[in-house]
């Protein structure tokens, strides 16, 4: 079946770093790749949408110059959380389609903690 | 705008018992409905999906749902809860197979022995 992986799948970083994530679609080439972000014991809320190639679209509310992503390939987006901050302690999903119709398979997830 | 609302944040059943997730939507166009099950400190994974075809739809670990229009509800159903169906339950909806998910706000399930 279709697999998307995250990496990492948990990191620990202090106040004011950089932090990469990485999505992949391990086994089909994703048109379309999604970022959400989930608090504790909430639901997930879109971040943005990533197409191959171009820029993402980012959510009301969601900076974009905080959360770059880039989406080089059509099996590969990354997510960089600059100069991190507490309050962006959260677990990070991304999602991609592209395999079969209607469906969208989401990644482990990527549980980030900021000291 | 879409919307999902799903009714009661935690539900408890004893093993072997019924389970009834509810789940009702909002959109202006036909809907994409999904129901997705997440597992501690763990991604989704879908359980099944309406995309305008057959009604009663039939997913995976015995659950099926319903979409009923006139209700704008898809709940989630099983005939006898396992202990291993414990988790969180997400309902969402979207305009198409390819378009972002609105989820609901998820349904704990515990399941008791």
């Amino acid at each position: 079946g279709a697999v998307v992986s995250q990496h990492p799948s948990w990191v620990i970083c202090k106040s004011g770093t950089s932090v990469k994530i990485e999505c992949r679609s391990l086994d089909f080439q994703a048109t379309t790749m999604f970022w959400y972000r989930q608090f504790p014991k909430q639901s997930l809320m879109l971040m943005a949408t990533s197409n191959e190639g171009s820029k993402a679209t980012y959510e009301q509310g969601v900076e974009k110059d905080k959360f770059l992503i880039n989406h080089a390939s059509l099996t590969l987006s990354t997510l960089t959380v600059t100069s991190a901050h507490p309050e962006d302690s959260s677990f990070y999903i991304c999602s991609a389609d592209g395999l079969a119709p209607d469906t969208q398979y989401f990644g482990p997830g990527t549980r980030l903690t900021v000291l | 705008a879409q919307s999902v609302t799903q009714l009661g944040s935690h539900v408890s059943v004893s093993e072997g018992a019924l389970v009834l997730l509810r789940c009702n939507y909002s959109s202006s166009v036909p809907p994409y409905l999904f129901w997705y099950v997440q597992y501690p400190n763990q991604g989704l994974q879908l359980l099944l999906k309406y995309t305008s075809a057959a009604t009663l739809v039939k997913g995976i670990n015995g659950f099926e749902a319903e979409f009923k229009k006139s209700e704008t509800s898809f709940h989630l159903t099983k005939p006898s809860a396992h202990m291993r169906d414990a988790a969180e339950y997400f309902c969402a909806v979207s305009l198409s197979g390819n378009t972002p998910l609105v989820f609901g706000k998820g349904t704990r399930l515990s399941v008791i022995a």
